[in-house]
């Protein structure tokens, strides 16, 4: 079946621009996350969403990130006045719930910022 | 992430040799999970480790989670040029088991031919 899809897979945006990346999870998995990865380096925690409900968003650098899944499915990653220090690859991943169950990742949106 | 190590953060093998790569944790690790990511991609998921003392298996490769679920090992066996790109381990070390994961720093692997 599907996997986890990104959009776009790569962005270049213009310091103080905003960005809007989308992430269609595989169907049915109600736990969605993003993940910032920047170059050689793991990838960071962002934000989690349990169908519609973001229960977690501690990891989001600032407020000018937000992020959101209204409907329980699609989720959008919005970057609001870009900063050169927000070039990294944005990772969503999916799981069916929880760390009960295999996460998977999409290809990533790799973000840079001039 | 501190939390968790990797090690060794790279590795040069001839192909056919055997590896293994290290990921360790002060905290317990209520889920544990293997992908591997090749340069300008996602990760791939590889396995995933839940119980103490559990061990898996898929083709050359197995993974094990100790008893105490503080470490997790991951051999290659016979390793082939396909093998060769970046290994991460990612952690829950959270008990309420939400998914979120912290990963080491990755682990670069060459296979040479």
């Amino acid at each position: 079946g599907a996997g986890v899809s990104q959009s776009p897979r790569y962005k270049v945006a213009k310091r103080g621009q905003d960005v809007a990346l989308r992430c269609d999870p595989i169907s049915g998995h109600v736990s969605l996350f993003w993940y910032q990865q920047a170059l050689g380096q793991g990838p960071e925690f962002l934000t989690y969403f349990q169908n519609e409900a973001q229960l977690d968003k501690s990891g989001l650098p600032s407020d000018r990130f937000f992020a959101e899944r209204p409907e329980g499915s699609v989720s959008t990653l919005k970057i609001q006045r870009t900063q050169q220090e927000d070039s990294a690859v944005y990772l969503c991943a999916s799981s069916l719930s929880g760390s009960a169950y295999e996460q998977y990742f999409g290809p990533g949106t790799r973000l840079t910022v001039t | 992430s501190q939390e968790l190590e990797q090690s060794p953060q790279s590795l040069i093998v001839q192909e056919g040799k055997n590896l293994t790569i290290n990921c360790t944790s002060s905290k317990t690790l209520y889920g544990l999970y293997w992908y591997k990511q090749k340069y300008g991609e996602g990760l791939i998921f590889l396995m995933m480790l839940q119980k103490g003392g559990e061990e898996k298996s898929h083709e050359k490769i197995t993974a094990k989670l100790d008893e105490k679920k503080q470490q997790s090992s991951l051999h290659i066996t016979a390793s082939q040029p396909s093998h060769a790109g970046i290994y991460l381990c990612g952690a829950d070390i959270s008990s309420s088991n939400t998914g979120k994961l912290i990963f080491g720093q990755g682990t670069t692997l060459q296979v040479k031919p």
